[in-house]
């Protein structure tokens, strides 16, 4: 099993919509949780941290964490076709001997079509 | 302006060639991370340092190396043991390895191709 797993996609949403993107992690005693944009040949860019059980808004954008459940994601309201892009789930792996490390699911490929 | 800068933004290697991608922050941040991209994949993790002059394997270090001598730089070297190393790298940096929970910073990567 991977420690982090999205669904490839992509995930197809007309603009105005909202864009409901789900990752799983296996590790339970994952403590912070993050959500990156990637836009193609780019490098990552941090959109949304979130720690807690519940609900943690930005803007447009909503991280939901669900320990029990092991699944954290992300809604994107009011989608735009600037939105389209790659979504990465990313989990802090506790490595108490050699640091703390992010580990990356493979993405979901978002399109919003105008 | 702080950040990570990260060269060639391209790069071409021959078979059996080392080239070495470089990688350099003026965040003064400890720690530093490469992580490897393949076309609609997720990050890998090749080596990570938590502090100069250490560093550790990562889930794919096979065919690479590094050295942290300096805080600011962090340049990885894909030797010719590593058969597939047509990707996208990527470095980046957090503050220390235990403040890695408030996330990243990225460089903005280097193509590596093979011909």
């Amino acid at each position: 099993q991977k420690e982090v797993e999205q669904n490839s996609g992509p995930l197809s949403v007309p603009e105005g919509a909202i864009a409901s993107l789900n990752c799983t992690y296996s590790d339970r005693g994952s403590q912070s949780f993050f959500w990156y944009r990637q836009y193609s040949g780019k490098s990552p860019e941090l959109i949304m941290f979130i720690y807690s059980n519940g609900d943690k808004e930005d803007g447009r954008f909503t991280a939901q964490l669900n320990k029990a459940s092991q699944y954290v994601s992300l809604l994107i309201r009011d989608s735009q076709p600037s939105d389209s892009a790659t979504y990465l789930c990313a989990v802090i792996r506790v490595n108490n001997n050699a640091g703390n490390m992010l580990t990356f699911g493979g993405g979901t490929r978002l399109m919003v079509k105008p | 302006d702080g950040g990570i800068t990260q060269s060639p933004k391209y790069l071409f290697r021959k078979e059996g060639q080392n080239v070495t991608l470089s990688c350099e922050q003026n965040l003064n941040h400890d720690a530093m991370y490469w992580y490897r991209q393949d076309p609609g994949q997720g990050l890998r993790l090749i080596y990570y340092s938590q502090i100069v002059n250490d560093f550790q394997k990562g889930d794919i270090a096979e065919g690479y190396s590094v050295s942290r001598e300096k805080k600011e730089s962090f340049p990885l070297t894909v030797t010719s043991a590593q058969k597939n190393p047509t990707a996208f790298y990527l470095c980046a940096s957090s503050i220390d390895s235990v403040q890695a929970s408030y996330g990243y910073t990225f460089g903005s990567g280097t193509r590596l191709t093979v011909v």
